[in-house]
């Protein structure tokens, strides 16, 4: 199993902001997922990160917007930058162990006001 | 059209029910699914995992998977307030994370 936590649990941020979102593991991990869920919609991918290589974006998402940083096996960041009202919305943090398990932290929410 | 739908519900049952969740996809190539549980203001926690076609059952679980027909199924027997949260159907083609496409969640509550 992974656990895993996310920095910070919640926000509230004005518009044209930018907010780094951290998420640390309990065990080193090739791969790790960053979700959006807007509410009563699924989770939508934003980016595969890899230890040591440029993240991996998903039609819609670029990294202008969302920048990732992987320093290590165990951490990774997404930037949301230039915040708009839009880009409300929970943030998830996941990665995969086990072979196909796939685990999620707790969320980041974030208010753009 | 979206390559899983599920009801979003919310569903309302008493106590003791049988609860019945289902999702359907269009996307023949899906061979892993699964079902997450997530209770608010948390992240999605697996529940359930299939691979291809057929049953599975854990304690008051049950999945079911028809390849056939594209439609999936989570029954949750004797519910409990506990059980009270919105259930995610998820699929994906491979292991691994991959492409792991997930349903909008069903939202249930179980009257004590």
């Amino acid at each position: 199993s992974a656990v895993i936590s996310q920095k910070p649990s919640r926000d509230i941020c004005q518009r044209g902001t930018s907010l780094t979102i951290q998420c640390q593991v309990d065990s080193q991990v090739t791969m790790m997922f960053w979700y959006r869920q807007q509410p009563g919609q699924s989770l939508t991918l934003i980016a595969t990160a890899n230890q040591g290589s440029e993240a991996t974006y998903e039609s819609g998402f670029v990294i202008d917007k969302f920048p990732i940083s992987r320093p290590n096996l165990t951490f990774s960041t997404l930037t949301v930058s230039n915040m708009s009202p839009e880009d409300s919305s929970i943030y998830l943090c996941s990665v995969v162990a086990g072979g196909y398990e796939q685990y999620f932290g707790p969320g980041t929410r974030l208010t753009v006001t | 059209q979206k390559e899983v739908e599920q009801d979003p519900g919310p569903l309302s049952v008493p106590e003791g029910a049988i609860v019945s969740l289902n999702c359907t996809y269009s996307n023949s190539a899906f061979q892993y699914f699964m079902w997450y549980r997530q209770y608010s203001r948390k992240g999605p926690e697996l529940l359930m995992y299939t691979y291809s076609s057929g049953n599975k059952e854990d304690g008051r679980f049950t999945a079911q998977v028809d390849k056939s027909s594209k439609y999936i199924s989570l029954f949750i027997r004797d519910s409990q307030p506990s059980d009270s949260a919105t259930y995610l159907c998820a699929m994906t083609p491979a292991a691994g994370g991959f492409k792991t496409i997930f349903g909008a969640g069903t939202r249930l509550f179980v009257k004590a």
